[in-house]
């Protein structure tokens, strides 16, 4: 059991490149999520996917994209990468949208734009 | 809308010492409240939930939290700190609904002096 796994760990692009983070999860839940974290901002929700074949816009979602594959996956997509864009990116799931519902993080990607 | 406050962006103790780190909310409704911690290069992982049903809430290594409506606090306590928790510590509330989002505080790092 894996629990959510991210690829790549690190990311190093130019200002306007594209570029698609991927998350994975073996828990069977049904919510995934991902967040940034920035220095002194703590973390961050850019988009949410309640259930498989929804997504929603989180407190930052501008400049990127998210596609649900399926149960298990929720890619995080940047067309044209800016440097504002430089942080760490983690996603979570948890098994139900219910509130009390623990969410569970994967390890992190850290990109850089230059 | 729900908020937390980190009161103190790091706090060192020493080895053996008592570990309090500070976290109030704000919230319109009564809140679910996590404290989550960061090891370094790693991603969040769920130390305690409040979820209304005791105000003392004890978690994993040690750590206790006690929800205090009066002062909308959620503080983190330890009664005897270790090498080993040296981390990041988060505060994140939700709200009471189904699909209600984590608003995470802006962390407190905890040193521990051997």
């Amino acid at each position: 059991n894996a629990g959510v796994t991210q690829t790549p760990k690190f990311q190093v692009l130019k200002t306007g490149q594209s570029m698609t983070l991927q998350c994975a999860q073996d828990m069977n839940h049904n919510s995934m999520y991902w967040y940034r974290q920035d220095p002194g901002m703590g973390l961050r929700l850019i988009y949410y996917s309640a259930s498989e074949g929804t997504t929603d816009k989180g407190e930052v979602p501008n400049g990127y994209n998210v596609s649900r594959l399926n149960k298990r996956e929720f890619s995080l997509r940047l067309e044209s990468a800016a440097p504002s864009q430089t942080s760490v990116y983690f996603c979570a799931s948890r098994k139900l949208a219910a509130s009390t519902d623990t969410q569970y993080f994967g390890p992190g990607t850290r990109l850089t734009v230059l | 809308a729900q908020s937390v406050t980190q009161l103190g962006s790091h706090v060192s103790v020493s080895e053996g010492a008592l570990v309090l780190l500070r976290c109030n909310y704000s919230s319109s409704v009564p809140p679910y409240l996590f404290w989550y911690v960061q090891y370094p290069n790693q991603g969040l992982q769920l130390l305690l939930k409040y979820t209304s049903a005791a105000t003392l809430v004890k978690g994993i290594n040690g750590f206790e939290a006690e929800f205090k409506k009066s002062e909308t606090s959620f503080h983190l306590t330890k009664p005897s700190a270790h090498m080993s928790d040296a981390a990041e510590y988060f505060c994140a509330v939700s709200g009471l609904r189904g699909n209600e989002k984590l608003t995470f505080g802006t962390g407190t790092r905890l040193t521990i002096i051997p």
